[in-house]
């Protein structure tokens, strides 16, 4: 079945320093993806959508600049944490569905989780 | 205004009975979709059923069924036959609109601690 998968798993950086995580779908492609972040025994929350070609969609409250969001192909996109605070420790996952397929199921990766000392 | 609401924080539940995780939601389009997903310790969002607003009958997929009540707008899984393994969080959720494109984004619900004794 439709795969996404996600990468690093679990990453630690310095505070002030920039992040990456990618968000793969292996088998079909995603014109969109979403990006959500999960606090410590919270829910998931939406912070953007990615769009393949054209620039992000954020959802109120996030901070486009610090949360960078590439989509330049139709299986990639990047979420990169810019200047990283310890506020932003946090588990970050992403999902996508197939381009041409029903809605009824949307996969997520396997999250990233994301420790800023 | 919350959109996808779960009471119950915690639940426990003996092996080998059947249990009820309770959703409601709240939305004005006509075309929705809710999902219930299984979320271990590890982080990972596992699908566990999805039930389109316009669907005639409730959704079913192994152990897992949901209770679909349109008129009350409630999405309650349930899990029959608990087994150990299933102790997770459990989040509900909702797509609002057709599916397709940016729609694909889901609302998720607080979220439900199963903890399932022996």
């Amino acid at each position: 079945g439709a795969v996404v998968s996600q990468h690093p798993s679990r990453v630690i950086c310095k505070s002030g320093t920039s992040v990456k995580i990618e968000c793969r779908s292996l088998d079909f492609q995603a014109t969109t993806m979403f990006w959500y972040r999960q606090f410590p025994k919270q829910s998931l929350m939406l912070m953007a959508t990615s769009n393949e070609g054209s620039k992000a969609t954020y959802e109120q409250g996030v901070e486009k600049d610090k949360f960078l969001i590439n989509h330049a192909s139709l299986t990639l996109s990047t979420l990169t944490v810019t200047s990283a605070h310890p506020e932003d420790s946090s588990f970050y996952i992403c999902s996508a569905a197939e381009a041409l397929r029903s809605g009824n199921t949307i996969y997520f990766g396997e999250g990233s989780w994301l420790t800023v000392v | 205004a919350q959109k996808i609401t779960q009471t119950q924080p915690g639940m426990f539940v003996q092996e080998k009975e059947a249990v009820t995780l309770d959703c409601t939601y709240d939305t004005s389009d006509p075309s929705y979709g809710l999902f219930w997903y299984k979320q271990p310790s590890s982080g990972e969002m596992i699908f566990l059923i999805y039930q389109g607003s316009y669907d005639q009958q409730n959704a079913t997929e192994g152990r897992y069924s949901l209770n679909f009540q349109k008129a009350r707008k409630s999405a309650n899984l349930v899990i029959s036959a608990s087994q150990l393994g299933d102790s997770a969080m459990y989040f509900c959720a909702m797509r609002e609109g057709r599916y397709g494109g940016a729609t694909n984004k889901l609302i998720f619900g607080t979220g439900t601690l199963l903890a399932v004794q022996p």
